[in-house]
């Protein structure tokens, strides 16, 4: 039930785009993106609901293909601000996990001057 | 300011004590939850708790317990039957049952079994 982020890791000049993708074998009514830095907690950045709509946070944006039943996190012109560990959370349709978030393993992404 | 405050910041268990992990929020929110994260696992749910006096167990519960007599603490305990205890520990809330809102977490206890 564990969606599956793609790619484990992604190593960035600054300034350089990326995408991070959330995958999941269940009918999604949400999904949930988050940052961690090393040892903090993770920061809740955008929630996108099902409807197939887009958000955007400063350079951060994200999509929600609910037919495909994936997200994917995109990050335009990174900073070095931008490393972390992103994480992507979604929830059932159908009450599968009881309403809560199941986390994916995460993302590292490393911006370098 | 509001968020959730998580304590001790770093904790030593010695193989067949139980310890308490301490949650509070001042946020005001309905919902409560205790993650664990282990390296390249991700945030796996422990417990949740929607409401006052009202729990739940997650998807890796056995050998802990939780509590909740209060809006605003969520105490996490993890006992002696917990086989392998040693990880981060993270701490949520959220303003109930609708996901419409984020998820807000503490910055984590470390747990070491030494």
């Amino acid at each position: 039930q564990q969606p599956v982020q793609s790619p484990q890791a992604v190593i960035l000049r600054e300034g350089e785009d990326a995408v991070i993708n959330c995958s999941s074998s269940k009918a999604l009514y949400s999904v949930h993106w988050y940052r961690q830095k090393h040892g903090e907690a993770p920061v809740f950045l955008m929630i996108l609901l099902k409807g197939g709509e887009q958000k955007g946070h400063e350079k951060i944006s994200a999509s929600f293909n609910e037919k495909k039943q994936q997200s994917s996190l995109y990050l335009t012109a990174s900073q070095l601000s931008y490393s972390g560990t992103y994480f992507c959370g979604t929830e059932d349709s159908y009450g599968g996990s009881q309403g809560n978030l199941i986390f994916g393993k995460g993302t590292k992404l490393s911006v370098k001057p | 300011d509001g968020g959730i405050t998580q304590s001790p910041k770093y904790l030593f268990r010695k193989e067949g004590q139980n310890v308490t992990l301490s949650c509070e929020q001042n946020l005001n929110h309905d919902a409560m939850y205790w993650y664990r994260q282990d390296p390249g696992q991700g945030l796996r749910l422990i417990y949740y708790s929607q409401i006052v006096n009202d729990f739940q167990k997650g998807d890796i519960a056995e050998g802990y317990s939780v509590s909740r007599e209060k809006k605003e603490s969520f105490p996490l305990t993890v006992t002696s039957a917990q086989k392998n205890p040693t990880a981060f520990y993270l701490c949520a809330s959220s303003i109930g049952t609708n996901k419409n809102y984020g998820y807000t977490f503490g910055s984590g206890t470390r747990l070491t079994v030494v």
